[in-house]
């Protein structure tokens, strides 16, 4: 499985954007880019998903590079809910055997 | 709204138990997982099944084994509880294809004493 690299932890204020990275050098052809996020004592719950094209749903954007070694997950107006771990993953061919890493723990500040 | 419902919240277990948790979805979806969520470690895949009857192993699968006799049941089992399978239980399910969504359950706390 290809392996994503995502900071440890991260901090913004409410009502400002805020842009998770994730790098994943070895990603193949094939492989899609998940973001999933878990908040406090739930399961993780699904994100956006993509493989070529930035990509927009009612919970936030993906941008992803162009040679997609790296993508970007944006939360356009952060609020308190925001408050999570984020997971990027990759996936063979959009199968849903899905390996999580640490993710990023976003503290989102009043 | 899909729902993934795991069958107990918090169990207690003594070791040398043997111990079934179970997962029910409503959304007629092909693939269930079972996960295994602990501190520092993050979630770590035990076993999946793409269909009825089928399973295969995840990235952690020793000490627990499976069962999917019907589509919308997955059940995880702990032939033999040890103390260090005391962790959090997570159940997922997904459509399979190209569709990116894996739906959780609210996770299954157990305690192996």
């Amino acid at each position: 499985d290809a392996k994503t690299t995502q900071p440890n932890s991260m901090e913004s204020n409410e009502e400002e954007p805020v842009h998770l990275p994730c790098n994943h050098s070895t990603i193949s052809g094939t492989d899609y880019i998940h973001w999933y996020r878990q908040l406090p004592s739930q399961g993780p719950e699904y994100v956006i998903h993509g493989l070529t094209s930035n990509v927009n749903n009612r919970m936030a954007s993906l941008a992803i590079a162009e040679d997609r070694k790296s993508s970007t997950l944006i939360l356009h107006r952060a609020t308190l809910r925001d408050a999570a771990v984020y997971y990027c993953i990759l996936s063979w061919q959009g199968a849903q055997k899905l390996v999580f890493g640490q993710g990023t723990r976003l503290t989102i500040n009043p | 709204d899909v729902k993934v419902t795991q069958s107990s919240r918090y169990l207690v277990k003594r070791t040398g138990e043997k111990v079934f948790l179970e997962c029910v979805q409503d959304m007629d979806h092909e693939n269930m997982f079972w996960y295994r969520q602990d501190p520092g470690l993050g979630l770590r895949l035990i076993y999946f099944s793409y269909d009825v009857k089928m399973k295969e192993k995840g990235d952690i699968p020793e000490g627990y084994s499976v069962s999917r006799e019907k589509k919308e049941r997955f059940s995880l089992i702990l032939e033999s509880a040890s103390t260090n399978q005391t962790s959090m239980y997570l159940c997922a399910t997904g459509a399979g294809g190209r569709s990116g969504e894996l739906f959780f359950g609210e996770g299954s706390r157990l305690t192996v004493l």
